[in-house]
């Protein structure tokens, strides 16, 4: 079965440089997540999108961004990077459900992004 | 806020043996979503299980079960027959209900979980 993709999958910055992770989501799902794992740390919710609209939002920085595409793929932007920003950062998709049924989040490899 | 406490740092048992993964949680809601994943040294984050609060049968997945206590907002996650493939680090999610839209999981704060053969 198909899954979420990540890319890329390991990324390596220096501080106040700018990254862009990549989503793409299991077929036919239309919710996308981002999800921030520091070091030794559970996931940290940062922004999520339902049929290419915000939806929530989370513990995100404002030096970062994210949009939903028409193809539901989906885009975390990171501007002025800083060392604190080294982490795994996770997207999850998931199908919006019928009658309000709250569909299970399945989750991508992760991209590893380290700032030096 | 929801909260979701796992109050186990670390847990080691032998190879076959039955294991249990305690979590506890806070929220005023009465329809919610709680999942157990798995994240093993490949940081890949895998769904191991997810229970319904308006269920009131416990989920199973073969040797994964869990004992649901709704009014004790306890979630505890059984291994049983565990394998060394079973060493990983375990997180406790819960997910409340909304109408419409995405709704975020919050994570314990996790239980490593190590299988000595």
């Amino acid at each position: 079965a198909a899954g979420v993709i990540q890319s890329p999958r390991h990324l390596i910055k220096e501080k106040r440089e700018t990254a862009t992770l990549k989503c793409y989501p299991i077929p036919r799902h239309d919710t996308v997540y981002w999800y921030q794992q520091g070091p030794g740390q559970d996931p940290q919710f940062l922004i999520s999108f339902y049929e290419k609209m915000q939806s929530d939002k989370g513990s995100i920085p404002d030096r970062f961004s994210a949009q939903q595409f028409s193809d539901y793929h989906s885009e975390l932007n990171m501007s002025s990077l800083e060392l604190g920003d080294s982490a795994l950062y996770f997207c999850a998709s998931s199908l919006e459900g019928l009658a309000g049924e709250q569909e299970t989040q399945y989750f991508g490899p992760g991209t590893r992004l380290l700032v030096l | 806020a929801q909260t979701v406490t796992q109050s186990q740092p670390e847990m080691s048992v032998q190879e076959a043996e039955t294991v249990t993964l305690s979590c506890t949680y806070d929220t005023s809601e009465n329809n919610y979503y709680l999942f157990w994943y798995k994240q093993p040294p490949s940081r890949q984050m895998i769904l191991v299980i997810r229970q319904e609060a308006y269920k009131q049968q416990n989920a199973t997945e073969n040797r994964f079960s869990v004992n649901f206590q709704k009014a004790a907002k306890s979630f505890s996650l059984k291994i049983s027959d565990s394998q060394l493939g079973d060493t990983a680090m375990y997180f406790c999610a819960f997910m409340g209900s909304i109408i419409q839209g995405a709704q975020k999981l919050v994570f314990g704060q996790g239980t490593r979980l190590t299988i000595n053969p």
